[in-house]
């Protein structure tokens, strides 16, 4: 199993500003995710994370208002840039297992934004 | 796009009573499956999958079934306890891709 932790584990940040949630693995991985989850509802996948290359985004999210980095096998950032209070979310990273199609999510940071 | 959903947003069991959550899945591609559990304040937890070439799978007091004909998935939870109480979400995927795709999620209370 893979042992994740994110930073911060929440914020209250003001209209107009980013924030960036750091996501560390104990291991080293080839891809990591990135989710949001908004109050009371699913998960949905925002990108996903290759060391090395440009993250690849889904439909409705783009790398303006959510840049991310990926610098080396066990770190990953996401910004939310220029914040509203639609992006009060919980932000989750996961990780592939690499012998199982199993994933593994972080705590999450719960993002509130007045 | 294609989704995947469930039948009930809430369900209540008697401590020691058996509970079933149900998942209904739209993509037919789909051919991987897995339920997690999510704790307040904490990220989803993996508990069991299942692929489309096998109709049921168990683990340690958690059995799922697969349905592929009415495109159903099922999680049953046998002697529930409080610990079990928590938000269960089934996703699906393709086995190798490991984008996931989540169903909308029921909260499960175990009542004392």
């Amino acid at each position: 199993s893979a042992v994740i932790s994110q930073k911060p584990s929440r914020d209250i940040c003001q209209r107009g500003t980013s924030l960036t949630i750091q996501c560390q693995v104990d291991s080293q991985v080839t891809m990591m995710f990135w989710y949001r989850q908004q109050p009371g509802q699913s998960l949905t996948l925002i990108a996903t994370a290759n060391q090395g290359s440009e993250a690849t985004y889904e439909s409705g999210f783009v790398i303006d208002k959510f840049p991310i980095s990926r610098p080396n096998l066990t770190f990953s950032t996401l910004t939310v840039s220029n914040m509203s209070p639609e992006d009060s979310s919980i932000y989750l990273c996961s990780v592939a297992a690499t012998m199982s199609n199993e994933q593994f999510f972080g705590p999450g940071t719960r993002l509130t934004v007045l | 796009g294609e989704s995947v959903g469930l039948h009930l947003p809430t369900l209540s069991v008697q401590e020691g009573d058996n509970s079933i959550i149900n998942c209904a899945y739209s993509n037919s591609a789909s051919d991987y499956f897995i339920w997690y559990k999510q704790e307040s304040g904490k990220g989803p937890q993996f508990i069991i999958d299942i692929r489309s070439n096998m109709d049921k799978r168990q683990g340690q007091r958690v059995t799922v079934l697969l349905n592929k004909t009415v495109k159903h998935l099922s999680l049953q939870i046998a002697a529930t306890q409080p610990g079990d109480s928590a938000v269960y979400f089934c996703a699906e995927t393709n086995f190798g891709n490991e984008k996931l795709t989540f169903g909308t999620g029921t909260r499960l209370t175990i009542i004392p």
